[in-house]
């Protein structure tokens, strides 16, 4: 199976901070990566996938980029309704695997 | 607008079956493959199965191979997935998705404890 480490496990920041999330693979999953926010009690809600592909709908603010083995979520200037965790997961191959999440949380 | 609706979560004992749904809507259902994934209380989101448009290609999960069964219903644009041999690992909220997946349902709760 496909490992996937996200990096930090948490991060306190602030509003207008930028803000970058890694996701490293154990094996090359060219750009097969999405990138997920989950707010407590709610389903995901998909952001980016082939790596850098913004999902419409979602704020110019975030962007991904990456390929092979290391991606990269950047949230531009954290906004208040971004407090919340975000998952990697690579869609290279069955099983399906995610990150362990990043929680970006309040400084 | 895509809507997807889980229902059939609950309290189960352990080495009991339980068969969860999933309603479709806003979108032509039977094109999509769908996916199952699952989120144990505090952890992160763990895959559970995929089945593809014409329930011709089906993948699992190692952790639920031989005892969770994925099917759909293309005219009634439903997915299942029927649970049997319920551990107590397998306590989760269970959450349908289509494809990528995009979108996803609220979620269905299913709590396996004697």
């Amino acid at each position: 199976d496909i490992q996937m480490t996200q990096s930090p496990s948490t991060l306190s920041t602030s509003v207008g901070d930028r803000v970058t999330i890694t996701c490293r693979a154990n094996q090359s999953i060219s750009s097969w990566l999405a990138w997920y926010q989950q707010k407590p009690g709610k389903a995901p809600k998909l952001l980016i996938y082939k790596a850098s592909s913004l999902e419409g709908g979602v704020p110019s603010r975030f962007s991904g980029s990456g390929s092979g083995t290391e991606f990269i979520l950047t949230i531009s200037s954290l906004q208040p309704d971004d407090f919340a965790t975000y998952y990697c997961q690579q869609y290279n191959g069955y099983p399906w695997t995610f990150g362990q999440g990043t929680k970006v949380e309040i400084k | 607008e895509v809507q997807l609706v889980e229902s059939g979560g609950g309290l189960v004992k352990p080495g009991g079956s339980l068969r969860l749904s999933c309603a479709a809507s806003g979108f032509t259902f039977s094109t999509y493959s769908m996916n199952w994934v699952r989120q144990a209380p505090g952890k992160g989101l763990e895959w559970v199965s995929s089945i593809n448009s014409r329930s011709t290609y089906i993948e699992y999960a190692g952790s639920v191979k031989g005892r969770f069964t994925v099917f759909r219903d293309n005219a009634k644009s439903s997915l299942y997935l029927q649970m049997n041999s319920l551990r107590a690992e397998d306590t989760a909220v269970y959450y349908c998705a289509r494809e990528g997946p995009d979108y996803w349902g609220q979620g269905t709760l299913v709590t396996v404890s004697s």
